[in-house]
């Protein structure tokens, strides 16, 4: 199985910051790579496929980048509706997994 | 609108059933594989398989081999996950999720675009 280690695991920044979550996986992927916000009390969202395809309708402060092992979300300036936890999964291969998540906060 | 509804809360004893419903609308059901994630409490995201609603075709992890059940109606476009055996620590929440956007390198696997409202499922003597 392909495991997927995000960092940090919480994060702590101010409103316009710019915040970088990192996810590994532990073999190549490829850009099988997806990311999915998670309000607190919500259902996962998917926000960025494919390793840097923006969904349609998610804000343009949301970008993805890697390929092979290591990838990066990055929100270019940190607003109060972004507080979250985000996941990476990796789809390149059964089973499909999961990072553990990385909890976005607002300092 | 493009939806996945499903069905409502359950409750549980260690040993029985569970079925979670999850119904779609708005779109081609055969079109696109329905994927099944649950989360425990305070816990992350666990993928549980997919059913491809055309072909009836199913994939399981090893973990939830022997355990689960996904099947589906095409007639309502519907697809349901059946997990058997339950134990304390399957007490989560259940989604199903389509499998919609991106290349798929092997089958099912397209990120999930659209996602289910989620099942509680409680397990508990």
């Amino acid at each position: 199985d392909i495991q997927m280690t995000q960092s940090p695991s919480s994060l702590s920044a101010s409103v316009g910051d710019r915040v970088t979550v990192t996810c590994r996986a532990s073999q190549s992927i490829s850009t099988y790579l997806n990311w999915y916000q998670q309000k607190s009390g919500e259902v996962p969202n998917l926000l960025i496929y494919a390793a840097s395809s923006l969904r349609g309708g998610v804000p343009s402060r949301f970008s993805g980048s890697g390929s092979g092992t290591d990838f990066t979300l990055t929100i270019s300036s940190l607003q109060p509706e972004d507080v979250a936890t985000y996941y990476c999964q990796q789809s390149y291969s059964s089973p499909l997994t999961f990072g553990q998540g990385t909890k976005v906060e607002i300092k | 609108q493009v939806q996945l509804v499903q069905s409502g809360a359950e409750v549980k004893k260690p040993g029985a059933s569970v079925k979670v419903s999850c119904k779609a609308s708005g779109y081609t059901f055969t079109d696109y594989y329905i994927q099944w994630v649950r989360q425990a409490p305070g816990q992350g995201l666990e993928w549980m398989g997919w059913i491809d609603p055309n072909s009836g075709g199913t994939n399981y992890p090893q973990k939830f081999q022997g355990r689960v059940t996904m099947t589906r109606d095409t007639s309502i476009n519907t697809a349901s996950m059946e997990l058997n055996g339950l134990r304390s620590d399957d007490t989560a929440m259940y989604y199903c999720a389509r499998g919609g956007l991106g290349s798929a390198s092997c089958y099912g696997c397209r990120a999930f675009d659209i996602w289910g409202q989620g099942t509680t499922v409680a397990v508990s003597s």
